[in-house]
């Protein structure tokens, strides 16, 4: 059973302060990995993905992904109260198209 | 490029009634989703579909449940006898597989919230 977990939260971080957002996963072939955001009664919208082992920086936000502990990170600088969601981790193999998607967590930025 | 789009957005209906929902993906996009969310949980995959084939169906959705993609364009999605249980929000995604052997994003549209009394 593939499975990917999240902790469900909340975590609540100060406004303008670094929110880690942590993901793992169980299978070791895994090869593509993803963070959306989904606010409240909407659905989920693409943060950004990541393939290879390390950093990759997009704006505020920060994947990092270490496959050798089976670990992705979503880190987000300055964080504002807009930034307040549940973002959901996903992953799957390349040659599978399907995305095993793990619970959420809740992240409450306050002012 | 308008994004996925669906329809309708909101839906109520009685317990044993059938519903159906539309899909309409990017443009250029050969790949589509079908996914149903409850609160507190991520997307739960319900069937995809590359151009016009229906290539998986997951084990757990009732025989209730059927997808169609006629022309490989737009999706619809019909569930037949509807349950208290089927309320949730359903979920679309397309993406596409043309650049590249990876996984492909998926992009997600607005989703519709079925309500079953």
């Amino acid at each position: 059973q593939k499975e990917v977990e999240q902790n469900s939260g909340p975590l609540s971080v100060p406004e303008g302060a670094i929110a880690s957002l942590n993901c793992t996963y169980s299978d070791r072939g895994s090869q593509s990995f993803f963070w959306y955001r989904q606010y409240s009664g909407k659905s989920p919208e693409l943060i950004m993905f990541i393939y290879s082992n390390g950093d990759k920086e997009d704006g505020r936000f920060t994947a990092q992904l270490n496959k050798a502990s089976q670990y992705v990170s979503l880190l987000i600088r300055d964080s504002q109260p807009s930034d307040s969601a549940t973002y959901l981790c996903a992953v799957n193999e390349d040659s599978n198209y399907q995305l095993i998607w793990g619970a959420g967590t809740k992240l409450i930025i306050k002012p | 490029d308008t994004g996925v789009s669906q329809n309708p957005r909101h839906k109520i209906t009685k317990r044993g009634q059938n519903v159906t929902f539309r899909c309409d993906p990017i443009s250029e996009h050969n790949r589509l989703y079908w996914y149903r969310q409850t609160l507190g949980q991520g997307p739960e995959f319900l069937t995809y579909f590359q151009n016009e084939a229906q290539l998986e169906k997951s084990r757990l959705l009732s025989d209730r449940f059927s997808a169609e993609r006629p022309k490989g364009s737009f999706s619809t999605l019909e569930i037949q006898r509807t349950e208290q249980g089927d309320s949730a929000m359903y979920l679309c995604a397309s993406s596409s597989n043309y650049r590249t052997s990876r996984a492909d994003t998926q992009y997600f549209g607005p989703g519709t919230r079925l309500t079953v009394l």
